[in-house]
């Protein structure tokens, strides 16, 4: 069985230039999350998915985030126009059912941002 | 307010050394609790979670948890330490009532020696 695949695994751009990251899911997993890892802390929920509605996006800072999940499926994380402090890991999470704390989550390998 | 405190940020133990994480977490009732590895590079995988029952769980690659509600913690650990060990481990709490809240602490990094 795949894996929770995200890409790309490394994007380095300039300061104000927007970017893009990807996921897919596993097959059949109706909740996605995007997260925020920090060097030395912990993943941080920016956004949580049940199927195509965006149930929890109250850490999302919108001004310069978008996501989507149009389908139900695979999903796309944007920022545009970057800044220095956007740099950090961008983790995507998918589990099982909808709404419930104990699903385990499955963890792709993320996406390392490099702000110059 | 619901929280995960891991206390230890480096732990450096030797191979075949036993191994012990700490983990404490603040909610109102018991939780949900988990145990994530993160090698680096990688995305995190679950070594093993608590629901209710058995306060002793068991996980993946030799690893158990001890959940102490008077203690409030759910330590990690290893008898025996492998140099494959060496990652970052992170533990979470779920809440379980109707809200979805699912937190992080901030993880420690274990070293091992050879």
């Amino acid at each position: 069985e795949a894996g929770v695949v995200q890409s790309p695994r490394y994007k380095i751009i300039e300061k104000k230039q927007p970017v893009a990251f990807w996921c897919n899911p596993i097959s059949g997993h109706n909740t996605l999350y995007w997260y925020l890892q920090n060097l030395g802390q912990g993943p941080e929920l920016l956004i949580r998915y049940e199927n195509e509605e965006a149930v929890d996006d109250s850490q999302l800072p919108k001004d310069r985030f978008s996501a989507e999940r149009l389908k139900g499926v695979d999903s796309t994380l944007k920022i545009q126009p970057a800044e220095l402090g956007d740099s950090a890991v961008y983790l995507c999470a998918s589990s099982p059912g909808s709404g419930v704390s104990y699903n385990e989550q499955f963890f792709g390998p993320g996406t390392r941002l490099t702000v110059l | 307010a619901q929280s995960v405190t891991q206390p230890d940020i480096h732990i450096t133990v030797s191979e075949g050394a036993s191994l012990e994480l700490r983990c404490n977490y603040s909610y109102g009732a018991t939780p949900y609790l988990f145990w994530y590895v993160q090698s680096p590079g990688q995305g995190l995988q679950l070594l093993l979670k608590y629901f209710s029952g058995d306060t002793l769980v068991q996980g993946i690659k030799g690893f158990e948890a001890e959940f102490k509600r008077s203690q409030s913690s759910f330590n990690l650990r290893k008898p025996s330490v492998h140099w494959s060990d060496a990652a970052e481990y992170f533990c979470a709490v779920g809440s379980t009532s109707g809200t979805y809240k699912y937190i992080f602490g901030t993880g420690t990094r274990l070293k091992v020696l050879a």
